[in-house]
């Protein structure tokens, strides 16, 4: 199974600032990779997909790159809607994998 | 507007069995490739079973065995059969749409399963 791993595990951050969470695979899946953001008690919110391509009505704020086994999501400066966690996952090759999450909080 | 919503969820003994159930609106079940991802308390995010619109099913080996994945065309409506259910099965279960390949687009409220004694 490939593993996903991201970091940080928490990042504290103010409105205004520019985040990036790191995904890095256990071996190469090319660009099939998504990000989701989550709040508490909702579903999941599909973001990124084939890591740099913005899903249609996501902000331009959310930028996703890399390839292989790492990647990033970035997003440029943050805004309170923002506040959340999110999750990569690999789509290259089943069992799909997530990674155990990036919780985004206020500093 | 694509909507998915599930129901069946509830309180289970070890060893029993539930059905979820994923109506969709908005997208066809039977050509749609249909997920199944669940979320323990606190946890983070386990795909648990595809479907594929020409009905190629793959599950998670942790449910390999027990749960089966399937569509009622007729009702436009997924569903998750769960056998031999355990304590680690507790989950907010969701049913999803996947897209482009892959990713999963558009996502239920999700249905709490909960396997105590």
């Amino acid at each position: 199974d490939i593993q996903m791993t991201q970091s940080p595990s928490t990042l504290s951050a103010s409105v205004g600032d520019r985040v990036t969470i790191t995904c890095r695979a256990s071996q190469s899946i090319s660009s099939w990779l998504a990000w989701y953001q989550q709040k508490p008690g909702k579903a999941p919110k599909f973001l990124i997909y084939r890591a740099s391509s913005l899903e249609s009505g996501v902000p331009s704020r959310f930028s996703g790159s890399g390839s292989g086994t790492e990647f990033t999501l970035t997003i440029s400066s943050l805004q309170p809607d923002d506040f959340a966690t999110y999750y990569c996952q690999q789509y290259n090759s089943y069992p799909w994998t997530f990674g155990q999450g990036t919780k985004v909080e206020i500093k | 507007e694509v909507q998915l919503v599930e129901s069946g969820g509830g309180l289970i003994q070890p060893g029993g069995s539930l059905r979820l159930s994923c109506a969709a609106s908005g997208s066809t079940v039977s050509s749609d490739h249909m997920s199944w991802v669940r979320q323990a308390p606190g946890k983070g995010l386990e795909w648990v079973s595809d479907i594929y619109g020409g009905g190629s099913t793959y599950y998670a080996d942790s449910v390999k065995g027990r749960f089966t994945i399937s569509r009622d065309n007729s009702k436009n409506t997924l569903y998750l059969q769960m056998n031999s259910l355990r304590a680690e099965d507790t989950a907010v279960y969701y049913c999803a749409r996947g897209s482009r390949g892959g990713p999963l687009d558009y996502w239920g409220q999700g249905t709490l399963v909960t396997v105590s004694s």
